[in-house]
């Protein structure tokens, strides 16, 4: 059964920075491409980021959202997906998801708040 | 970006009765493969989002064949042949083919 655990949200002030890490089980993680979306309350789901696998040299693709602020890695030694996140805005208050590509599977979340 | 235009916003269906949803994309979802990356999603009420559907018409392991999804180009439709109170929850059609990936807005299916 594939398992994705997401965890490292929580309260940031403006400004500043956090990692979120995924905990990949179930599968052979490092064969998949893996993705990051978030949801803020009552919106619907904004995919973020996406990191391919290392056959195809571990390039990434970005929302332009956050294009500059966010970078996506991983590391297939521990089966991880992890998402920095700096700078953070009020409006990067949301749900973050880790999803196995092609977003067939995904994790329960990591809830962010951004707030003084 | 690709914008997905989701409709209705909501429906109330009685059990056992069909349901329709429409989305409609911004601009051809066909692939450079010829693949169309058209994925119908759940979230129930406090839950993840769920994948149901991807390629227009293909169903997800486990999800059952009263589900079914169709369309072409740019103009799709999830189909529910019988509602029943599992399926109960919040709809998205989610376009995979142009980056960045885009949800619609959602359809909320409700008990009549």
């Amino acid at each position: 059964e594939v398992k994705l655990l997401e965890s490292g949200g929580g309260l940031v002030q403006p400004g500043g920075s956090l990692r979120l890490s995924c905990a990949a089980s179930g599968f052979t993680f490092a064969d998949f491409y893996m993705s990051w979306i978030r949801q803020s309350p009552g919106k619907a789901p904004e995919w973020l980021s996406f990191i391919r696998n290392k056959a195809n040299s571990y390039t990434t693709e970005y929302n332009p959202s956050v294009k500059g602020r966010f970078t996506i890695s991983r590391d297939d030694t521990q089966n991880v997906l992890y998402l920095q996140m700096n700078t953070l805005r009020a409006e990067d208050t949301a749900i973050y998801y880790c999803a196995k590509h092609p977003l067939d599977a995904w994790g329960q979340g990591a809830s962010v708040t951004v707030s003084s | 970006d690709v914008v997905m235009t989701q409709t209705p916003v909501s429906l109330s269906v009685a059990i056992g009765q069909p349901a329709s949803i429409s989305c409609k994309s911004s601009q051809s979802l066909v692939g450079t493969s010829g693949k169309t990356y058209l994925n119908w999603l759940l979230q129930r009420p406090g839950q993840s989002p769920k994948r149901l559907i991807y390629l227009v018409s293909k169903l997800d392991s486990g999800i059952p064949d009263r589900f079914s999804g169709s369309g072409s180009e740019t103009d799709f439709t999830l189909k529910i042949s019988r509602v029943e109170a599992d399926d109960l929850g919040v709809y998205y059609c989610l376009q995979g083919t142009h980056f960045p990936y885009t949800f619609g807005a959602g359809t909320k299916l409700e008990l009549k």
